[in-house]
């Protein structure tokens, strides 16, 4: 099974938006509402965003948000902030025999 | 506080044995599905294991099943991964995290993770 596909980097200046894509397929994405989103510092360990699909943990700023149309999903940082410059990874489960996928990761830069 | 402490990783050679423990604190364990999920050096994510809170479901990420064992021992808020057949690609910090009470697959509560290496 192959891992979900995000772009390897984006970038935005503070104060702007961004969004971040992550795309699989009907046996995943487009299957369950079940992706998520991880914020992952360097030499830190990864941070629940969003789960199922669009709902943000209890914490999470409401700069960050989830959507999904189809076999892909998207997650949105409004009001951009150098503290938001990390590796986003999405995660959807899957209908395969290997249940969980991750995207590559997307690195974020803050200009 | 939720708490996930995670240990047992070192180096080990290939075709080698490792059982890594996670020690979870702040929360009732039992009432929770776990996961391990790795990450080699410079890499991405990869989801390895789910176990259910009774244990009585268990997935495995195919790159590790047949050779890795997911356990849990609720009276000692405890969770285990029992690697076996360790190859080069196993190479990877892991963590242990919990599905959150309300989300059907996601997690949260990340430990900061147990480094292995498998290398001769």
């Amino acid at each position: 099974q192959s891992a979900l596909t995000q772009p390897a980097s984006v970038s935005g200046s503070p104060g702007q938006s961004i969004t971040i894509s992550c795309t699989g397929t009907s046996s995943d994405v487009g299957a369950y509402n079940y992706v998520s989103w991880y914020q992952q510092h360097p030499g830190k360990a990864p941070k629940l965003m969003i789960y199922d699909v669009s709902n943000r943990p209890s914490g999470v700023s409401n700069r960050f948000s989830g959507s999904k149309s189809g076999n892909t999903a998207s997650l949105t940082i409004s009001g951009l902030q150098a503290e938001d410059e990390a590796d986003y990874y999405c995660s959807s489960y899957t209908s395969s025999s290997t249940r969980g996928l991750f995207g590559g990761g997307t690195k974020l830069t803050v200009l | 506080e939720v708490q996930l402490v995670e240990s047992g990783g070192g180096l080990v050679q290939p075709g080698g044995s490792l059982r890594l423990s996670c020690a979870a604190s702040g929360f009732t364990f039992s009432t929770y599905s776990m996961n391990w999920v790795r990450q080699a050096p410079g890499k991405g994510l990869e989801w390895v294991s789910y176990i259910s809170s009774s244990s009585s479901i268990i997935y495995y990420a195919d790159s590790v099943k047949g050779r890795f064992t997911i356990s849990r021992d609720n009276a000692k808020s405890s969770l285990y991964l029992q690697m076996n057949s360790l190859r080069a690609e196993d190479t990877a910090v892991y963590y242990c995290a919990r599905v959150p009470y309300n989300s059907g697959w996601s997690f949260e509560g990340w430990g900061q993770g147990t480094l292995v290496t498998v290398s001769s």
